[in-house]
């Protein structure tokens, strides 16, 4: 199993500009979700799914969309890059989150920086 | 709301030496306990779990950790450092919150083993 992926691995964006990340496991976990790691700070839920065709808000979701048209990709949109936005994104994934006994697996993470 | 404490920022420790990061935590119910590791430039890694059951949780790479109730803490230790061990460790909570279930981390304690 390749696990939980993510690409780019690097992004530098200008101001205003949009673009997606990408996420995929092939583990085949219901529950996705996006964190975004600032120092100091840990890690930041941004959205999350618990299943395909559903998607919630997570703690700091201002500025992002995400939708989950199957099990395996949960993208995230950047609709207007902002400086505030610089930051390493991680996606990660688990069991049925009815059970919350299950670790959450991370990817490598989008380092990813707005000028 | 649930929230997760690691109240040093940083713990220098001699190899060789037991090694002890710390992790108390706020929550409504029953927690679930998490402990993550991250190496540089990589995305986190999970350590252990405390769900249920002994106090006293056995992990990945040696590591270890202490349910206590009362204190509400879940501290990491390990008896005998290594200069790998070296790296930024996160301690998590999660509780059965409506459908969310979110993982709260807490904000990282940079450990540093010195040879």
């Amino acid at each position: 199993n390749a696990g939980v992926t993510q690409t780019p691995k690097f992004q530098v964006l200008k101001t205003g500009q949009s673009m997606t990340l990408q996420c995929a496991q092939d583990m085949n976990h219901e529950y996705m979700s996006w964190y975004r790691q600032d120092p100091g700070m840990g890690l930041r839920l941004i959205h999350y799914s618990v299943g395909a065709g559903i998607t919630d808000q997570g703690e700091v979701p201002n500025g992002y969309n995400v939708s989950r048209s199957t099990t395996e990709d949960f993208p995230l949109r950047l609709l207007s890059a902002a400086p505030s936005q610089t930051s390493v994104y991680f996606c990660a994934s688990s069991y049925s989150p009815g059970t919350e006994s299950y670790e959450q697996y991370f990817g490598p993470g989008t380092r990813l920086t707005v000028t | 709301a649930q929230s997760v404490a690691q109240p040093e920022d940083q713990v220098n420790v001699a190899e060789g030496n037991p090694l002890t990061v710390k992790c108390t935590y706020s929550v409504s119910g029953n927690p679930y306990l998490f402990w993550y590791v991250q190496y540089p430039n990589r995305g986190l890694q999970f350590l252990l779990k405390y769900i249920t059951g002994d106090n006293l949780v056995k992990g990945s790479y040696g590591f270890e950790a202490e349910f206590n109730k009362s204190q509400t803490s879940f501290h990491l230790k390990k008896p005998s450092a290594l200069v790998s061990d070296s790296a930024l460790y996160f301690c998590a909570v999660r509780v059965n919150s409506g459908s969310a279930r979110q993982l709260t981390f807490g904000s990282g304690t940079q450990l540093t083993v010195l040879p």
